[in-house]
């Protein structure tokens, strides 16, 4: 069937970087759109930026655009999202989620609780 | 701050119709972007539950439904159950291709 499946959680130092990976099935890798999502604990949906796996363009969030990177093996079917410096600010769960043909996320990966702690 | 604005709660008994609201501006809704929305129930990732302003993915129940117009959008259930007690979030893009969420609602059926 159609999923994403992240890797698992990670427990990071301020200051320190992490790079959580995406890896799809079920589906034309190359034919939509991966976003990355974040939701610290109790609060709301964040969103990141997205990455075409057909190109590897990218676009980022105002917010993250000097600190994250998206990127994709095409031959492994998986996407990457990048984040560095990071603070306790960025203790979060990070989702990888497709981007339907109508915009909308129409499959979400499990997610991928990240924690920063000193 | 969210960009979008959605009320933090709403409640309704089993059986009654709720509505959540979603409000944005001219540089998202009503730029003419379409607006989407999620569940999400404790200790899971959201779920699609209405694409493209009205729409319903295979397997929402029609009880659900959603509507737009220009700068504000709606989600209504009815025929409350206590399944659909979950936090709902409204997303769409603005007028730089950013996406944008509402900051959430939680649904309480009493």
């Amino acid at each position: 069937q159609v999923q994403l499946v992240q890797s698992g959680a990670e427990v990071k130092k301020p200051g320190a970087s992490v790079k959580v990976s995406c890896k799809a099935s079920g589906y034309t890798f190359s034919g939509y759109y991966i976003h990355w999502v974040r939701q610290a604990p109790g609060q709301g949906l964040e969103w990141l930026g997205w990455t075409n796996p057909k190109s590897g363009g990218t676009h980022y969030a105002r917010k993250f655009q000097d600190r994250v990177t998206m990127t994709r093996d095409t031959s492994i079917s998986t996407a990457y999202m990048e984040l560095t410096w990071l603070t306790s600010d960025d203790t979060a769960v990070y989702y990888c989620v497709r981007d339907d043909t109508g915009d909308a996320y129409d499959i979400w990966g499990q997610g991928t609780m990240v924690t920063v702690s000193s | 701050q969210s960009v979008l604005t959605q009320p933090p709660s709403v409640s309704g008994a089993p059986g009654q119709r709720v509505t959540i609201s979603c409000t944005g501006s001219s540089s998202n809704l009503g730029a003419g972007y379409a607006v989407h929305w999620y569940q999400q129930l404790p200790g899971t990732a959201p779920k699609l539950l209405i694409y493209a302003n009205n729409n319903r993915p295979s397997g929402v129940p029609d009880r659900i439904s959603g509507s737009k117009s220009d700068t504000s959008a709606s989600l209504a259930i009815t025929g409350l159950q206590a399944e659909d007690e979950a936090d709902y979030y409204c997303q769409s893009y603005d007028i730089n291709l950013n996406v944008v969420f509402g900051g959430g609602t939680k649904l309480t059926v009493l």
